[in-house]
C-alpha cells in the first residue's frame, strides 16, 4: 500500500518568506509525528497529533514553527518569516496508533536563502 | 528522556552476525526499547522493540539485559543493504522517539 508521503520533495526559500509542508500520512493511521533532521544528526523531535488533536508540541523550536492536522489525516507544518538556521530536512512520520511503530516519509528538503 | 549510549561506529563482514550494544542506565520501568535504522538518503526505517523479553522479528533480535541498562540489537547474517545508522531509543507509552546520534555500521564485503 501506499506509504507516508510529503511534499514538496525540495523548497527553495527567500529569508523572511513563508513555507508550508505538508504531510499525506498511512491512510487510516491515528497518529502523526513531525521531525527535523541536520545533516550528519539524528531526527529532532517537533510536534505530533492524534487524529485532529496536537498532543506534543514541545519541540517546535518557537512561534515561528506551527502544524495542524484539522482532519484528522493530512499535516501541514507552516514555517513563518524563515529563517537561514531553518534550513533542514523535515520529515513526517505516523502510526497505526500511539506507541507503535512509526512509518516515516521521504521528508522534505528545506532551504532558506 | 532517559539517555542511551551507543558506539559511534561499528565495522561488520558480510555475511557474518552484528551484536549493536546500547547502555540505558537510567531506564525506567515504563520505557520500551526501541531501534530504528536509517539507511543512507533516506527516512528511518522501524527494526524491533522490547520492553523486558528478549524479542524476534524477520530483520532482527533484541536481547534486553535482566536489569535492562542494556540492550543488544542483532543481526544475524549482515548484508551490504544492513549499512545504516542504527538507533537505540527510548520510549515512554505513548511518547515521542529522541534520537540519539546512532552507531554508523559498515559492512563489508
Amino acid at each position: 500500500g501506499a506509504g507516508v508521503s510529503q511534499s514538496p520533495r525540495y523548497k527553495v526559500t527567500k529569508r523572511g518568506q513563508d513555507v508550508a509542508l505538508r504531510c499525506d500520512p498511512i491512510s487510516g493511521h491515528v497518529s502523526l509525528y513531525w521531525y527535523r533532521q541536520a545533516l550528519g544528526q539524528g531526527p529532532e523531535f517537533l510536534t505530533y497529533f492524534n487524529y485532529e488533536a496536537q498532543q506534543d508540541k514541545s519541540g517546535l523550536p518557537n512561534d515561528r514553527f506551527s502544524a495542524e492536522r484539522p482532519e484528522g489525516s493530512i499535516s501541514t507544518l507552516t514555517i513563518q518569516r524563515t529563517e537561514q538556521r531553518d534550513s533542514a530536512m523535515y520529515r513526517c512520520a505516523s502510526s497505526a496508533r500511539d506507541n507503535y511503530e512509526q512509518y516515516f516519509g521521504p521528508g522534505t528538503r528545506l532551504t532558506v536563502t | 528522556d532517559a539517555k542511551t549510549t551507543q558506539p559511534n561506529s561499528m565495522e561488520s563482514n558480510e555475511e557474518e552476525p552484528v551484536h549493536l550494544p546500547c547502555n540505558h542506565s537510567t531506564i525506567s520501568g515504563t520505557d520500551y526499547i526501541h531501534w530504528y535504522r536509517q539507511l543512507p538518503s533516506q527516512g528511518p526505517e522501524y527494526v524491533i522493540h522490547g520492553l523486558t523479553s528478549n524479542v524476534n522479528n524477520r530483520m532482527a533480535s533484541l536481547a534486553i539485559a535482566e536489569d535492562r541498562k542494556s540492550s543488544t540489537l542483532i543481526l544475524h547474517r549482515a548484508t551490504l543493504r544492513d549499512a545504516a545508522v542504527y538507533y537505540c531509543i527510548l520510549r515512554a507509552y505513548g511518547n515521542k522517539l529522541v534520537f540519539g546520534a546512532g552507531t554508523i555500521l559498515r559492512v563489508k564485503s
